[in-house]
């Protein structure tokens, strides 16, 4: 079972500043690799796929980086909505998705 | 507009036994593999069953596998997990999911496990 680790579990972030959130994976991965955010009562919103290409409607403040085990979201300068918590999702030996347990990003 | 919609949920007690229903809408249902994937309060995502295309392939959690079972009806475009002696920490909210249309996910249904 491919583990994925992300980092930290919580990161508090001023409005307009930049915010970095790691995953890594135990095994390669390539690039099968997602980005969701997810706010309190609703589903995760898909932010980022394979590794790096933002998903329909997402802005280009979300941005994603990474290949084989180590993998980077970077949100260039928080908004207000952006306080959220994010997974990050490996897909390349489906069926067995495998999520990280969460980073939370919380207003400083 | 592409929908996934899960209904089934609700509370039962320790033991019991559950079916999920996710209804999709809006793409060809028998062209995708889907999954199941549920949220416990305050944790994070767990990945718990996934179905091929055809239905042939069914795939699970270790800490469902012999208790839950997912199935498909291609016909009527829905996804099915049948969940049998359900214990307390299968509480969570179940999300139906494509997986080959990742931002794709319904918006879940609650199943509670309690006495």
């Amino acid at each position: 079972e491919i583990v994925m680790t992300q980092s930290p579990a919580a990161l508090s972030v001023s409005p307009g500043e930049r915010a970095t959130l790691s995953c890594r994976a135990s095994q390669s991965v390539s690039s099968n690799l997602a980005w969701y955010q997810q706010k309190p009562g609703q589903a995760p919103r898909l932010l980022i796929y394979g590794a790096s290409t933002r998903a329909t409607g997402i802005p280009a403040r979300f941005s994603g980086s990474g290949s084989g085990t180590e993998f980077t979201l970077t949100i260039s300068s928080l908004q207000s909505e952006d306080f959220a918590v994010y997974y990050c999702l490996q897909y390349n030996n489906w069926p067995q998705w495998t999520f990280g347990q969460g980073t939370k990003v919380e207003i400083k | 507009e592409v929908q996934l919609v899960e209904s089934g949920g609700g509370l039962v007690q320790p033991g019991g036994s559950l079916r999920l229903s996710c209804a999709a809408s809006g793409f060809t249902f028998s062209s995708y593999a889907m999954n199941w994937v549920r949220q416990a309060p305050g944790k994070g995502l767990e990945w718990v069953s996934g179905i091929s295309v055809s239905g042939d392939g069914r795939y699970y959690a270790d800490s469902v596998k012999g208790r839950f079972t997912i199935s498909r009806d291609n016909s009527k475009s829905t996804l099915y997990l049948q969940m049998n002696s359900l214990r307390a920490e299968d509480t969570a909210v179940y999300y139906c999911a494509i997986v080959q249309r990742l931002s794709v996910w319904g918006k879940g249904t609650t199943v509670t496990v309690s006495s």
